[in-house]
């Protein structure tokens, strides 16, 4: 089956360094892969898509890269502040048996001033 | 714009009671997405529309677990009996399909005592 991991469950950074945050997946390398932000209380809101023939794709302060050879996704915040924490989400589309992406567990960042 | 509108936002109720939830979608979504997603875990579909066509109901446990799209907009997803496993979050999404980012709703927190 596809999966997708995010091997790191928590991350605490102090403001105004740089976040990164992992994203694995397996087996065959998805067309896309899709990041979302999830704050508590709150559904996930997207926030990037990168294609596969994309190295890199950045929106403001955000930047996540694309690795086929690695079979991975790396997702920066620069410049990080205390209301980037939130726990975000990769998720990728399904394989050919399955209709809808398909989600990690989420790295919980906290940025501490 | 609305967003992708649900509720109840909170549900308590005993084992083995019935309990429902609803979801609006996003005006012109045709595809309708209800995920559960467990503490600390990523969302986990269990079905899928388009439109008013349920095209992918295999992770839903269609013992205790039903669902519904009228008219192709909103939706309903019962679980009778509930379980106290089935505590969770229930997450409806709304997409205009392809590789686009979903919205989803800030869904309802159930919880079977």
């Amino acid at each position: 089956s596809q999966k997708i991991e995010q091997n790191s469950e928590a991350l605490n950074i102090q403001e105004g360094k740089t976040a990164t945050l992992t994203c694995n997946y397996t087996n065959y390398s998805p067309a896309y892969l899709q990041w979302y932000r999830q704050d508590p209380g709150r559904g996930p809101v997207f926030l990037l898509l990168i294609r596969e023939n994309e190295k890199e794709k950045r929106k403001e302060r955000l930047k996540v890269t694309f690795d086929t050879t690695l079979k991975q996704s790396l997702f920066h915040i620069t410049a990080s502040q205390p209301a980037d924490s939130a726990t975000y989400l990769c998720a990728r589309p399904p394989g050919q048996a399955g209709t809808a992406l398909i989600f990690g567990k989420g790295t919980t960042l906290s940025v501490s001033s | 714009e609305a967003g992708v509108v649900q509720s109840p936002r909170y549900k308590i109720i005993e084992k083995k009671q019935p309990v429902a939830f609803w979801c609006n979608p996003i005006s012109g979504h045709n595809t309708l997405y209800w995920y559960r997603q467990n503490l600390g875990q990523g969302p986990e579909l269990l079905i899928r529309y388009e439109n008013e066509e349920a095209v992918d109901d295999s992770q839903l446990p269609k013992d205790r677990f039903s669902a519904e799209r009228l008219k192709g907009v909103d939706s309903t997803l019962k679980i009778q009996p509930a379980e106290l496993g089935d505590s969770a979050v229930y997450l409806c999404a709304s997409s205009t399909g392809g590789m686009y980012g979903y919205t989803f709703g800030s869904g309802t927190r159930l919880t079977v005592v």
